[in-house]
């Protein structure tokens, strides 16, 4: 089967970094996705990654390697804002979007 | 940017009625369009993908009958519960993704409904 994994929760300190780490297991890969989703809201965009390697979009960075299954997304000078959860989500043979159940990112003061 | 406008934000209903919640593509004509539900703490769930002009596709396990979708036109699509019952209290999201980006865009998803049934 298809399968996605992500921790559950995580906890960090304000201005510190954070990487949220996704295995996953698909039939085919034609991309990974990061989205940030708050409480009680519809996910937003962060990164896409298809090639291996690091994508690096402003405090926001993902990282991505096919051979391993892997990617992560690294979040520097955390703000309080970004407390959220965030979904990893692999498009697979099909080009259908497998999703992951998310990690919980508590950021404290 | 490419923009999903998604309504109602929040419902709440009373068993055995039904609830139409509409997902229009606001500045891109969408050819399909995705209906997602998610339970709280959990992943989206998929539940069906909306065809313009043709019949939706369902996962497993989701009833057709129960949940209606129509994708009359290139900008709309609605998903409609019918006789809801409490176990459908869900959040409801829908997407789509810009044809005109390409395959590799990312989805565009509406800000959800929060469907209460009592």
């Amino acid at each position: 089967g298809q399968n996605i994994d992500q921790p559950t929760e995580m906890t960090a300190t304000e201005g510190a970094i954070v990487q949220i780490n996704c295995t996953y297991q698909t039939s085919g890969f034609n991309g990974l996705f990061w989205y940030q989703q708050h409480a009680g809201e519809a996910p937003t965009f962060l990164s896409y990654n298809v090639l291996d390697g690091l994508e690096e979009k402003g405090r926001f960075s993902s990282f991505l390697s096919r051979s391993k299954g892997y990617s992560y997304l690294l979040l520097k000078e955390l703000q309080m804002k970004d407390s959220a959860s965030y979904l990893c989500a692999v498009r697979d043979s099909n080009y259908q979007l497998i999703w992951g159940a998310g990690t919980k990112l508590i950021i404290k003061p | 940017g490419a923009v999903v406008s998604q309504h109602p934000s929040r419902v709440i209903c009373k068993s055995g009625t039904s609830v139409k919640i509409e997902c229009r593509s606001l500045d891109f004509q969408a050819t399909t369009m995705f209906w997602y539900r998610q339970f709280p703490k959990q992943s989206l769930m998929l539940m069906a993908t909306s065809n313009e002009g043709s019949k939706a596709t369902y996962e497993q396990g989701v009833e057709k009958d129960k949940f209606l979708i129509n994708h009359a036109s290139l900008t709309l699509s609605t998903l409609t519960v019918t006789s809801a019952h409490p176990e459908d209290s869900s959040f409801y999201i829908c997407s789509a993704r810009d044809p005109l980006t390409g395959e590799n865009s990312p989805l565009h998803f509406g800000n959800g409904t929060r469907l209460t049934v009592t």
